[in-house]
């Protein structure tokens, strides 16, 4: 069965300390892979998409890997501003269905 | 550019009732989706829409549960009866490339069935 795991639940960091999140997954052929910023009460806000592993792109503080079981979602010097759920998904070769994980509540203190 | 825009934005209806939710895609945008967002099963695709074609319901949980789009700007989900159960927040997404890329997300309708 295809599932996603995103871990920790939650994180609280100080401002500029570095962490990184993990998105496991397990789908029988990746078609790609989805990280998504949401904030309380508010629909999820796409962030990047990678499609094979070794894959890497960026957007300012936020950096997304690949590996063939896993993504990480690497936060570099965060801002309070950085503070929010991140979601990863991932969409199946097979039947193109989309699984999100249940998120990742990222904190980070002033 | 206005976004997604949902409607209404909370609801509150009583077991039984008929719930209708609206959503009004980014102009331009082919692709439409429905998902359903709870703290204990995150969120789930109900089903999506290519230039207004239904191509996969497989995630709509009930027959209760239905949706149309009649043309390009305007889809709704309907819930029939409606079931303490179906309480979440739902999401109305579009997109201009259909599944395989980045969907632009409404801000939700929150869903209280009492």
């Amino acid at each position: 069965e295809d599932q996603v795991t995103q871990s920790p639940e939650a994180l609280r960091l100080q401002e500029g300390e570095s962490s990184s999140l993990n998105c496991s997954y397990t789908v029988s052929g990746l078609r790609g892979l989805f990280w998504y910023r949401q904030d309380p009460g508010k629909g999820p806000e796409f962030l990047f998409t990678l499609y094979s592993a070794g894959e890497e792109k960026e957007k300012e503080r936020l950096k997304a890997t690949l590996t063939k079981k896993e993504s990480f979602l690497h936060i570099t010097a965060p801002k309070p501003e950085d503070s929010a759920t991140y979601l990863c998904a991932v969409q199946a070769r097979r039947d193109d269905k989309i699984i999100f994980g249940k998120g990742t509540r990222l904190h980070i203190l002033p | 550019d206005a976004g997604v825009i949902q409607s209404p934005r909370h609801e509150v209806t009583e077991m039984g009732q008929e719930v209708t939710l609206r959503c009004k895609p980014i102009s331009g945008h082919n692709s439409l989706f429905w998902y359903r967002q709870t703290m204990m099963r995150g969120l789930e695709l109900l089903i999506y829409f290519n230039n207004n074609v239904p191509i996969d319901d497989s995630g709509m949980p009930e027959d209760r549960f239905s949706a149309k789009m009649p043309n390009a700007s305007f889809s709704t989900l309907k819930i029939q009866p409606s079931e303490p159960r179906d309480s979440a927040v739902y999401f109305c997404a579009s997109s201009s490339t259909g599944l395989h890329s980045e969907q632009f997300f409404g801000p939700g309708t929150r869903l209280t069935v009492l």
